[in-house]
């Protein structure tokens, strides 16, 4: 069964549009990540949230993972060509086994 | 600092043959991940270790897949015999593996075909 749910699957936007991509669980979790992928890379790693309520922001990315700790959001503003990608979520559901999302594929047009 | 080193990058083989990934986590890393990405299933965990232990295998699909980890920096996943629907690209991960939730770190990836 799918434990992490990710929306949109994809997104088009065009350079300087602001977006948000959703991740939502059935269950509390002990930890929200979010990575990028590129086409034929690995995962690069973008931020981990912990606590209820907790907001991080690294350049133009802002994350935020609910009180409840059962729903995160990834927010881009002012998008450029460079954010393209696939952004998927893990969340923790014990302190080292990851479960992954299935990804959002963001397109950014210049 | 180096990441996490995988090889090789791309394997092309025929079915029944045997096929083995290699990875080298990150140095001080206590815990390692093989994952599985396909379009239709996602990213996938098979196995993690814990101090070379073996922690959890219960992703690892069936009795041909089998992983080793013989020492703190290496550990290999083997396929015997591989089967088409074993096409995927296969991701090795390290983390600190301190008791908490730790940031895991991915590799770059093999891309595995069998015909």
């Amino acid at each position: 069964s799918q434990e992490l749910e990710q929306s949109p699957q994809s997104l088009i936007v065009q350079e300087g549009k602001n977006l948000t991509i959703n991740c939502t669980s059935s269950k509390t979790l002990y930890g929200l990540y979010w990575y990028k992928q590129k086409y034929g890379e690995g995962l690069i790693f973008l931020m981990m949230l912990q606590k209820g309520g907790e907001e991080k922001s690294h350049e133009k990315i802002t994350a935020k993972l609910d009180e409840k700790k059962q729903q995160s959001s990834l927010h881009i503003t002012a998008s450029q060509p460079s954010h393209a990608g696939i952004y998927l979520c893990g969340a923790a559901l014990t302190f080292e086994k990851l479960v992954f999302g299935k990804g959002t594929k963001l397109t950014v047009n210049p | 600092d180096a990441g996490v080193i995988q090889s090789p990058r791309h394997e092309v083989t025929e079915m029944g043959q045997e096929v083995t990934l290699r990875c080298k986590p990150i140095s001080g890393h206590n815990s390692l991940f093989w994952y599985r990405q396909t379009m239709m299933r996602g990213l996938e965990l098979l196995i993690y270790f814990n101090n070379n232990v073996p922690i959890d295998d219960s992703g690892m699909p069936e009795d041909r897949f089998s992983a080793k980890m013989p020492n703190a920096s290496f550990s290999t996943l083997k396929i015997q015999p591989s089967e088409p629907r074993d096409s995927a690209v296969y991701f090795c991960a390290s983390s600190l593996g301190g008791g908490h939730p730790d940031t895991q770190y991915f590799g770059p990836g093999t891309r595995l075909t069998v015909l």
